[in-house]
């Protein structure tokens, strides 16, 4: 089967640094997808991940492990309107397989 | 501004009274997909188009139908909606198949009264 895990919910505080983390096993693999969702909006871009490694975007990085089937995002700066769901998508055999979300909440 | 737009934002039917969801994109994107999420969920894919051929998922009931007339609009109808099929439906668009980013629509929030 296809399967993607990240945690449920996560809290952290305004101004530090979070890492979420997401597992997966599937049966193909053409690149990692981090996507972010505001309650009640459409998921909107984040990050992509088809070679191992960190990429870096300004507050954001996505890290991805070929052969552990691992990622995590890291938000650094940590900022209010950063809470917001964060779901993990692989793409496999022509489909996006995703992740049911990781929930942020930031504490000032 | 490129975009893929959803209308309504909200709609509001009735049990068993067919309902129509509408996409369009200016992106000249080929591939339409239509995905359906619930609270808390990961977004279910319904279906897509490569162009203008049509992919059902095995396991989406055959109460949901879907139309591409043209490359810019793409339809989601819901035959005889039920209770369950109240959620967030999510358009998107990608430039091909092949692990491409997926463009989102601001979704269309159904309610099933």
């Amino acid at each position: 089967g296809q399967n993607i895990d990240q945690p449920t919910e996560m809290t952290a505080t305004e101004g530090a640094i979070v890492q979420i983390n997401c597992t997966y096993q599937t049966s193909g693999f053409n690149g990692l997808f981090w996507y972010q969702q505001h309650a009640g909006e459409a998921p909107t871009f984040l990050s992509y991940n088809v070679l191992d490694g960190l990429e870096e975007k300004g507050r954001f990085s996505s890290f991805l492990s070929r052969s552990k089937g691992y990622s995590y995002l890291l938000l650094k700066e940590l900022q209010m309107k950063d809470s917001a769901s964060y779901l993990c998508a692989v793409f496999s055999n022509y489909q996006l397989i995703w992740g049911a979300g990781t929930k942020l909440i930031i504490k000032p | 501004d490129a975009m893929v737009i959803q209308n309504p934002r909200y709609q509001v039917t009735q049990f068993g009274k067919p309902v129509t969801l509408s996409c369009s994109q200016t992106l000249n994107h080929n591939v339409m997909y239509w995905y359906q999420q619930k609270s808390s969920q990961a977004p279910k894919l319904l279906f897509h188009y490569y162009d203008k051929d049509f992919n059902n998922e095995a396991d989406t009931p055959d109460n949901f139908q879907s139309r591409r007339p043209n490359t810019s609009f793409c339809f989601l109808d819901i035959r005889s909606p039920g209770l369950g099929d109240a959620a967030m439906y999510l358009c998107a668009t990608s430039r091909e198949a092949r692990n491409n980013e997926q463009f989102f629509g601001p979704g269309t929030r159904l309610t099933v009264l």
